[in-house]
């Protein structure tokens, strides 16, 4: 199994920015698969989950309306769109494979994390 | 929504026990996991559903939850063990995942 995030990087408050997640080595449709980050020195957050079809989500109250989950069983890719970025969004954005297809239970396998700054 | 909380920080010495608290309304009613993060690394996954231990995994690390507390043991403390460990639960009311405080453990 591998995990490999993309798209980090600085961005102005307010702005937007998308990251993604390119999934190898499991068949991805299985699964359903999660945002968690972490804040500089901080702990563990957990940001989004989408079932293994895609048809369900659910957001970290700090995110939603704001952030966007998506996954393209057909290239093996999750994504997450962040929208009107705040500075306390600034952050190490990992994406983790669930064990099951509803996102309900356990973290088996993590990337690396992508490192997103939110700064003017 | 569900919190979980966990002690900041606990020192032990080599080759002794460690117990990690994860505290939570009745979380013996759910299904805990355990992860250990080492700096500057994603992290890891050590104990599912409150007891079980993913391949890989020594058997030194072992897990317990009932009433109030879930507990993480690492048993015979080694230097590699020294890193941040958080437990998750589902939160079935919020259909939130929730991940606890978070404990350093410090080898002596």
């Amino acid at each position: 199994v591998q995990l490999v995030e993309s798209g980090g990087g600085v961005v102005q408050p307010g702005r937007s920015l998308r990251v993604s997640c390119a999934a190898s080595g499991f068949t991805f449709s299985n699964y359903a698969m999660h945002w968690v980050r972490q804040a500089p020195g901080k702990g563990l957050e957990w940001v989004a989950v989408i079932s293994y079809d895609g048809n369900q989500n659910y957001y970290a109250d700090s995110v939603k309306g704001r952030f966007t989950i998506s996954r393209d069983n057909s290239k093996n890719t999750l994504s997450l769109q962040m929208d009107s970025l705040r500075a306390e969004d600034t952050a190490v954005y990992y994406c983790a494979k669930d064990y099951d297809v509803r996102g309900t239970y356990y973290f088996d396998y993590w990337g690396q994390g992508a490192l997103v700054t939110v700064s003017s | 929504s569900f919190v979980l909380t966990q002690p900041p920080s606990v020192s032990v010495a080599p080759g002794k026990t460690a117990r990690i608290s994860c505290g939570g309304d009745n979380i013996g009613s759910k299904s805990v996991h355990w992860y250990q993060q080492k700096p500057g690394q994603a992290p890891v996954l050590v104990i599912h559903d409150d007891s079980d231990r993913p391949s890989g995994i020594p058997e030194r690390f072992s897990g317990s939850n009932s009433g109030n507390t879930a507990t993480l043991t690492i048993s015979r403390v080694a230097a590699g063990d020294e890193a941040d460990y958080y437990c998750q639960v589902w939160d079935t009311n919020s259909d939130h995942q929730v991940f606890g405080t978070g404990t350093k453990v410090t080898v002596l």
